[in-house]
C-alpha cells in the first residue's frame, strides 16, 4: 500500500515571499503520478499541478513548482510570490496506475496561510 | 470546465437514518469516487466506480454503500447513519484514457458537510 506523508501541518509566509512545502511518499511501485492540490476556506479541492513518475523534469505552473526527486520519494511544492489567495489547505496526492480508475491516496494536508 | 456538483453543502441527520448524498458530472467521465475528509486525516477514499453499475471498495467502506445506475451520477448511501460518520464527503470524477492507458486527474465537487446527531 501507498503512503503519503505531510510533515508540515501549518506553515505561514509573507505575501510575496517564497515558501516550500513537503511530501514524501513511499511506493513499490515504479510508474505513477503525483500531484498537489488547493483547498482555499470553505472552497472547491483544485488541481494545482501534476507529475509524471517518468518524467526528469520538473513540473511548473506559473509561480508554483516541484521538487521530484524519485529516488528520495520527495515531491515537494514550491510557491513564488505568495499571494493573499495562496491562503488554503494543500494536500499532496499518490496515484498507482492501474488498468481502471486510479485511485488518490493523500496526505492529511498542509494548512498555509499567507499574511501581510 | 468539467462540473462536479454535489446535491447538498450541508446536511444533518438523525443516527440511524438512511442517507443519500447524490453527485453529478457533466464531462462523460468514466470513473467517479467517493471520499471523507477528516481534520488530520486528509481524504480517505471509500468507493470509486469505473463504469456504470460497476464499483469497488476504497479504503473505508464499511457502513456505506452506492449506486451508478447512470454514467453522470454517482450516490453515497449511508444504510443507517452514525455519528462517526460526521464529515465532509467529496465527490470526484475522471476520464480514462484506456486505450491509452493515460490516468486523468481527478475533479472535485465542492464537498457535503454532514452532521449525524
Amino acid at each position: 500500500a501507498q503512503t503519503v506523508t505531510q510533515s508540515q501541518p501549518e506553515m505561514s509566509v509573507q505575501e510575496a515571499e517564497t515558501v516550500t512545502l513537503s511530501c514524501t511518499y513511499d511506493t513499490s511501485e515504479n510508474n505513477y503520478y503525483l500531484f498537489w492540490y488547493k483547498q482555499p476556506p470553505s472552497r472547491q479541492m483544485i488541481l494545482v499541478i501534476r507529475q509524471e513518475a517518468y518524467k526528469q523534469q520538473n513540473a511548473t505552473e506559473n509561480r508554483f513548482s516541484v521538487n521530484f526527486q524519485k529516488a528520495a520519494k520527495s515531491f515537494s511544492l514550491k510557491i513564488s510570490d505568495s499571494q493573499l489567495g495562496d491562503t488554503a489547505m494543500y494536500f499532496c496526492a499518490f496515484m498507482k496506475l492501474t488498468g481502471t480508475a486510479s485511485k488518490l491516496t493523500f496526505g492529511t494536508g498542509t494548512r498555509l496561510q499567507v499574511t501581510l | 470546465d468539467v462540473k462536479v456538483t454535489q446535491s447538498s453543502r450541508y446536511l444533518v441527520k438523525r443516527t440511524g437514518e438512511k442517507v443519500f448524498l447524490e453527485c453529478v458530472q457533466d464531462m462523460d467521465h468514466e470513473n467517479m469516487f467517493w471520499y471523507r475528509q477528516d481534520p488530520g486525516l486528509g481524504l480517505r477514499l471509500i468507493y470509486f466506480s469505473y463504469d456504470v453499475k460497476m464499483k469497488e471498495k476504497g479504503d473505508i467502506p464499511e457502513g456505506y454503500s452506492v449506486s451508478r445506475e447512470k454514467k453522470e451520477r454517482f450516490s453515497l448511501i449511508l444504510e443507517s447513519a452514525s455519528t462517526n460518520q460526521t464529515s465532509m464527503y467529496l465527490c470526484a470524477s475522471s476520464l480514462f484514457k484506456g486505450v491509452a492507458g493515460i490516468q486523468e486527474t481527478q475533479y472535485f465537487g465542492p464537498g457535503t458537510r454532514l452532521l449525524v446527531l
